[in-house]
């Protein structure tokens, strides 16, 4: 079936390192990718995404390339932040069904002065 | 932000009580959700709408029910509360199928 793996957390980060978030899925067809972003006591916000193989989605620093031959979107950025400190959740769309809007589990992420 | 309101933000409640958590929008989006939230399991979809009227099950749907009789408005009912319902509840609303969701703040329900 369609589904998300993301990477295991919690990742524990110091200011200014990289970051990637390995994202990987499995769906029929041509999904819709996302990346949102979860703060403490907050809903899922929007990060970025991508509608199509080697689209690269950006946004605040954060980029997700579409790769359709290894089925993968991970999460970079190249200076985390304090202020990046969330939980991050992958996630694929397919277009030709209502439910079909699959979300990984998510991974925390903490970054420390 | 989207315009998304949900109502309660919080509520504690005894099990077999009935429960209805509200969500409303206006951004006059055609498809709305409702998410359960719990450790280890991420999100789950409970029950969806794409339109008024016009609602379907999620994954796990069982012990609740959903009603949407405004466009603005997507209603969550648990007609008998259980322990195991205790969640963190999300709206989410949507233009259109493959399209980015905006999600509420969340109802934090506590079933004693």
């Amino acid at each position: 079936g369609d589904s998300v793996t993301q990477m295991e957390g919690p990742v524990t980060l110091s200011e200014e390192a990289f970051l990637t978030i390995n994202c990987t899925y499995t769906a029929t067809g041509y999904p819709s990718l996302f990346w949102y972003v979860q703060y403490p006591g907050e809903g899922l916000q929007l990060l970025l995404k991508a509608t199509k193989a080697d689209d690269k989605g950006s946004n605040k620093g954060f980029e997700a390339t579409y790769r359709k031959e290894t089925t993968s979107f991970h999460l970079e950025k190249g200076s985390v932040q304090v202020s990046d400190s969330a939980v991050y959740f992958c996630a694929l769309s397919l277009k030709t069904s209502y439910d079909k809007v699959i979300f990984g589990p998510g991974t925390s992420l903490s970054v420390i002065p | 932000d989207a315009g998304i309101t949900q109502s309660p933000r919080h509520k504690v409640t005894e099990t077999g009580t009935p429960v209805t958590l509200r969500c409303h929008q206006t951004e006059n989006h055609r498809y709305m959700y409702w998410y359960r939230q719990d450790p280890g399991h991420g999100l789950r979809l409970i029950h969806y709408s794409y339109g008024v009227k016009d609602t379907d099950k999620g994954e796990v749907s069982d012990g609740y029910s959903v009603s949407r009789s405004k466009t603005e408005d997507f209603l969550l009912t648990l007609e008998s509360a259980t322990s195991s319902q205790t969640s963190v509840y999300f709206c989410a609303i949507s233009t259109e199928i493959n399209q980015p969701q905006h999600f509420g703040d969340g109802t934090r329900l506590s079933i004693l």
